[in-house]
């Protein structure tokens, strides 16, 4: 089953404009990750904010997370053309040793420019 | 650093046929999931193996498919006999355990394109 709902599932801007995409999700987690996944390929491991964190940058890349929401953003600046790609959201809700990672659907991202 | 690799890259086949899918995880990587990737969707966990023991295999329809991971590196994963619905990417992707700073990221290969018939 899938954890995290993205919106929206399709978002398509201008080069040099900002991007954000939502994720929420149900249960408690440790951490959220943001992957990106271009066209065709394996995922690229973006960022991991952790549950008792509330705001991450990562270069142009800036995530926050609200638990008392169950909700994620994330918010890419100054877009690129080379930031077309799927977005997924993936929620760890592991306890223990080992993850119990949960993708979620997704954010087509299309950059024109 | 090598990354992860999965064969083959494509793969057709007719329904009712059997396939299996190999992976080898980055070196040291302990822990290796398999994922399946149905067009428009999230990666679906498979199964997850740490070292050569499963972790979590809840979401494997073991009736059809099955998965080893011999001496805690290469992995295969098998479908026997495939239906239509089995059509999607096969991902592989392997991680460090335990959990702690830096080792919550997965590493994922490029996937195998499964098409059936």
């Amino acid at each position: 089953s899938q954890q995290g709902e993205e919106d929206p599932q399709a978002l398509s801007i201008q080069e040099g404009e900002n991007a954000t995409m939502n994720c929420s999700y149900k249960t408690s987690i440790n951490n959220l990750q943001w992957y990106r996944q271009n066209s065709g390929r394996g995922l690229v491991h973006l960022i991991l904010i952790r549950s008792n964190e509330r705001e991450k940058h990562s270069g142009r890349l800036r995530v926050t997370l609200d638990t008392s929401k169950k909700s994620s953003s994330l918010l890419i600046t100054a877009s690129r053309a080379a930031d077309t790609a799927s977005y997924f959201c993936a929620t760890d809700e592991g306890g223990g040793g080992y993850q119990k990672v949960t993708f979620g659907t997704g954010t087509k991202l299309q950059v024109i420019p | 650093e090598a990354g992860v690799a999965q064969s083959p890259r494509y793969k057709i086949i007719e329904k009712r046929q059997s396939v299996a899918f190999w992976c080898n995880p980055i070196s040291g990587h302990a822990t290796l999931y398999w994922y399946q990737q149905i067009l428009g969707q999230g990666p679906k966990l498979l199964i997850q193996f740490q070292n050569n023991g499963v972790v979590d295999d809840s979401q494997l329809p073991k009736d059809r498919f099955s998965a080893e991971r011999l001496k805690g590196v290469d992995s295969t994963l098998k479908i026997q006999p495939a239906k239509l619905e089995d059509s999607a990417v096969y991902l592989c992707a392997s991680s460090f355990p335990p959990r702690g700073a830096g080792r919550d990221t997965q590493y994922f290969g490029p996937g195998t394109r499964l098409t059936v018939l």
